[in-house]
């Protein structure tokens, strides 16, 4: 069975640095790609950032290029997203959420979320 | 402003037919590249419904359909229930972004 286990809620301050993690178990970490999807309270899905473990492609969204760093622990089937500066407009929901084998796959199997609050 | 554009509501009553459009350009769905659907029910994440254009994963039922034509495709919804009351999602990948896009979402009202 496929689960993505996502770590707890997060409360931090403006220009704090933050990780959240996503661990995935049930499948073959390396061969589908994994990442983020942020939902701000009230708001639509924004696809973030996604990373292929197998050999460390990497897409991100948009909006989020240099804004973000998703990184993942293939020894550990663990995906990361990292913020060095956070902002009050990061105060959302994250979802981790498994790809396909392929970039432009969709999104089969999801983590419960972690709400990540910014505010001083 | 989303890549890809959906109405931000729609509505019918029980058992009528539904369908939710998402409009999206040349570099995105007019490229070829597949839309998935994705259902959200208040907070919870969301569960795909359709992908690759028109196939549903196990355990979705037939009442839930989608097509694809050019640069747009469409969510179905038959025998519409109280049930199916949610924001709907559709999503593609985009060449020029290199990257996946989601609609803005819509929120579907049962009558």
């Amino acid at each position: 069975e496929v689960q993505l286990e996502q770590s707890g809620a997060e409360v931090k301050k403006p220009g704090e640095s933050l990780k959240i993690s996503c661990k995935a178990s049930g499948y073959s970490f390396s061969t589908y790609w994994i990442g983020w999807v942020r939902q701000v309270p009230g708001k639509g899905l924004e696809w973030m950032a996604f990373i292929y473990p197998g050999d460390s492609d990497i897409r991100y969204g948009p909006s989020f290029q240099g804004q973000v760093t998703i990184s993942a622990d293939k020894s550990i089937s663990t995906a990361y997203l990292q913020w060095n500066i956070l902002k009050a407009s990061d105060t959302a929901m994250y979802y981790c959420a498994r790809g396909a084998a392929y970039a432009e796959g969709q999104h089969d199997f999801w983590g419960q979320g972690t709400l990540v609050t910014v505010s001083s | 402003q989303s890549v890809l554009t959906q109405p931000p509501s729609v509505s019918g009553a029980p058992g009528q037919r539904v369908t939710i459009s998402c409009t999206g350009s040349s570099s995105n769905i007019g490229a070829y590249h597949d839309v998935h659907w994705y259902q959200q029910f208040p907070g919870t994440a969301p569960k795909l419904l359709i992908y690759g254009n028109n196939n549903r994963p196990s355990g979705v039922p037939d009442r839930f359909s989608g097509s694809k034509s050019g640069t747009s495709a469409s969510l179905a919804i038959t025998g519409l229930q109280a049930g199916d009351e949610a924001d709907y999602y559709c999503q593609s990948y985009d060449s020029r972004l290199s990257a996946s896009v989601f609609g803005g979402g819509t929120k579907l009202t049962v009558l």
